[in-house]
């Protein structure tokens, strides 16, 4: 099974608009942490947001939130006030268990951002 | 401040030649890793190095060797590679997990890579 599903190849979205990009993780391990990453065309994987499994509120960093709902076991990363810059791929990412060092990545979903 | 530098940027080689990838970063992190990406697809772990030392081998093929010479320092030696060995290399690092706190791999830009 897929540990990081991300069912969005590609989004679209209006310059100042919010978007919501999808995140669904698979474990067993009561401890984890999700992350997502953003990559533009450069190549550089720039990290956005970071949510713990035991932490009671949703992240937020600036205009980045993401909304952790553990029962689903989805996290979703919400970008407000788009901007053109936003364009990239966009990876959600999960460390399993205490001590793990090794990240799995989603498949990756492609924004752009239209004028 | 949270930069992680990777030399060169792009690097073109002959199957025969041998050449190095270098990572360094200056935050203190005792975790670096090396990944491969290929394009569109996410990146793949190759090693992470724990204090100096290799605690994770992916599976690489031996023409792939690395090197921690310090905690700051990351090396990606490269020898008889193959062309379906061109791809974006990338670097990040991290505080280690071996307390069980919070830690966020932060990368570098990639070194493209292209195999003739």
């Amino acid at each position: 099974a897929q540990k990081i599903t991300q069912t969005q190849p590609g989004m679209f979205v209006q310059e100042k608009e919010a978007v919501t990009l999808d995140c669904t993780y698979d474990t067993s391990d009561p401890s984890y942490g999700l992350f997502w990453y953003k990559q533009p065309s450069s190549g550089e994987m720039i990290f956005l947001i970071y949510q713990g499994s035991y932490d009671q509120q949703n992240a937020t960093e600036g205009r980045y939130s993401l909304n952790f709902q553990k029962a689903r076991k989805s996290a979703n990363l919400v970008i407000s006030a788009s901007q053109l810059g936003d364009s990239a791929m966009y990876f959600c990412a999960m460390r399993e268990g205490r001590g793990a060092n090794n990240l799995f990545f989603g498949t990756g979903t492609r924004l752009t951002v239209i004028p | 401040d949270t930069e992680v530098t990777q030399t060169p940027k792009h690097l073109v080689m002959g199957m025969t030649n041998k050449k190095s990838l270098k990572c360094e970063q200056h935050m203190g992190h005792r975790a670096m890793y090396w990944y491969k990406q290929k394009a569109k697809k996410p990146p793949e772990l190759m090693f992470v190095y724990s204090y100096e030392k290799l605690s994770i081998n992916e599976s690489v093929p031996s023409r792939f060797s690395p090197e921690c010479p310090n905690s700051s320092l990351l090396n990606l030696h490269l020898h008889a590679l193959q062309p379906e060995d061109s791809a974006l290399y990338l670097c990040a690092s991290s505080q280690d997990l071996a307390s069980g706190q919070t830690d966020t791999q932060y990368f570098g830009p990639g070194t493209r890579l292209t195999v003739l």
